[in-house]
């Protein structure tokens, strides 16, 4: 059976400093990988998505990066925190080859300070 | 570009009683997938109901149900019998063939015994 695996589950970093979130799925091979943020009590908002190793699209201009080094690795990057860059971060995949519904990590609180 | 509206932030229902959440959506294609999540307060995504824009059927799942009016571009959830389990925050969510999963701002359901 498919999973995935989110990690840290909790972050605490200072401004100014760097971050790397990680995600992995097992149990499939080329699926789309999605990186969303979630701010306390609002919606998601998809930060990046890829549907390969290296094709990387960025939905908004911000301070993250975000890379698939293998097949099923996603890593969601910063070089310098901001305050604003707080929030609660959700990693999902969906299978390729057909639509279906999205299978999501177990999330990233993320507190800048 | 695809957009998903969900206008009411926050919803409350008595146990026992029915409720509906509004969801529509702006797209071009004639081909997708619509999605109702929950979110708990674990903040684990949870799939509630999936539909199909092909079929006419509307799709339904126990307690839950959705009126899918594809003219209209309206996806509403109706949740029959409320129960205190199903108080969490509800997204509506659009997904075309090999296309990035669109999410909607959400809605707060509580629900009161």
């Amino acid at each position: 059976s498919q999973t995935i695996h989110q990690w840290p589950a909790t972050l605490v970093q200072p401004v100014g400093s760097p971050l790397s979130l990680e995600c992995t799925v097992e149990g499939t091979s080329n699926p789309n990988l999605y990186w969303y943020r979630q701010a306390a009590g609002r919606g998601l908002q998809l930060l990046f998505y890829s549907v390969g190793i290296g094709q990387i699209s960025s939905e908004v201009p911000q301070n993250l990066s975000a890379s698939r080094p293998q097949d099923r690795q996603f890593i969601l990057s910063s070089k310098k925190l901001l305050l604003s860059d707080s929030g609660f971060y959700l990693c999902a995949w969906t299978p390729l080859g057909y639509v279906a519904e999205a299978f999501f990590g177990q999330g990233t609180r993320l507190t800048v300070v | 570009a695809q957009t998903v509206t969900q206008s009411q932030p926050e919803m409350s229902v008595q146990e026992a009683e029915t409720v509906t959440l509004s969801c529509t959506y702006d797209t071009s294609e004639s081909d997708y997938y619509l999605f109702w999540y929950k979110q708990p307060p674990s903040r684990q995504m949870i799939l509630v109901i999936r539909q199909e824009a092909y079929k006419q059927q509307n799709a339904t799942e126990n307690r839950f149900s959705v009126n899918f009016q594809k003219a209209a571009k309206s996806f509403s959830l109706k949740i029959s019998d409320s129960q205190l389990g199903d108080a969490a925050m509800y997204f509506c969510a659009w997904k075309e063939y090999g296309n990035k999963l669109v999410f909607g701002a959400g809605t707060i359901l509580r629900v009161k015994s």
